[in-house]
């Protein structure tokens, strides 16, 4: 079992500019997550969904979208990326109460 | 909503002494408390859980927590630190599977 993998590990974008982080997961989980890791902060919840064609507000969604088409996956889109969306993103997908995190996607926004 | 709030940004510890980071969190309903371990450039790996049962907790690499209900508190110790666990440290609570809050986390540093 590979866990939860991520895509890409790094990126560096130019304010304005689009992408999209696809987190997947073989664990048949359904519930995921996406968080973002700033310095002195922890980890605070974007958006997570409860099972495949739903998804839910978290903490801080402003500024981006969420997909999950398919139950394996849970991707986080940012349509006009700004500087403060620097950060290291994390997806996770949970069972019983325990999430299983990947390794993480460091972003740059200049 | 809960809260978790961790009381030490640091701990530096020398090699071989006993450590407790300190947690405590807040809420309204019945909860379920975590502690996760990141090393660097990694994402976070769980050490131990409290669902229910128990209040001593034991986890991987000799890592034990107790949750203490009255004061809203669930520690984590380890009576004799290595090297290796050098690492930030994170206290979780949570209510459901939506909503887990994270603490802000313990920078671990133990030295020769």
């Amino acid at each position: 079992n590979a866990g939860v993998t991520q895509t890409p590990k790094f990126r560096v974008l130019k304010t304005g500019q689009s992408m999209t982080l696809l987190c997947a997961q073989d664990m048949n989980h359904e519930y995921m997550y996406w968080y973002r890791q700033d310095p002195g902060m922890g980890l605070r919840l974007i958006h997570y969904s409860v099972g495949e064609g739903t998804t839910a507000k978290g903490e801080v969604p402003d500024g981006y979208n969420v997909s999950r088409l398919k139950k394996q996956n849970f991707l986080l889109g940012l349509e006009s990326a700004a500087p403060s969306q620097t950060s290291v993103y994390f997806c996770a997908s949970s069972f019983s109460n325990e999430q299983f995190f990947g390794p993480g996607t460091r972003l740059t926004v200049l | 909503a809960q809260s978790v709030t961790q009381l030490d940004s640091q701990v530096p510890v020398f090699e071989e002494a006993p450590v407790e980071l300190r947690c405590n969190y807040s809420s309204s309903v019945s909860v379920y408390l975590f502690w996760y371990v990141q090393y660097p450039n990694q994402g976070l790996q769980l050490l131990l859980k409290y669902l229910s049962g128990s209040t001593l907790v034991k986890g991987i690499n000799g890592f034990e927590a107790e949750f203490n209900k009255s004061q809203t508190s669930f520690h984590l110790r380890k009576p004799s630190v290595h090297i290796s666990d050098t690492a930030e440290y994170f206290c979780a609570v949570s209510a459901s599977n939506n909503d887990m809050r994270f603490g802000a986390g313990t920078r671990l540093t133990v030295k020769p």
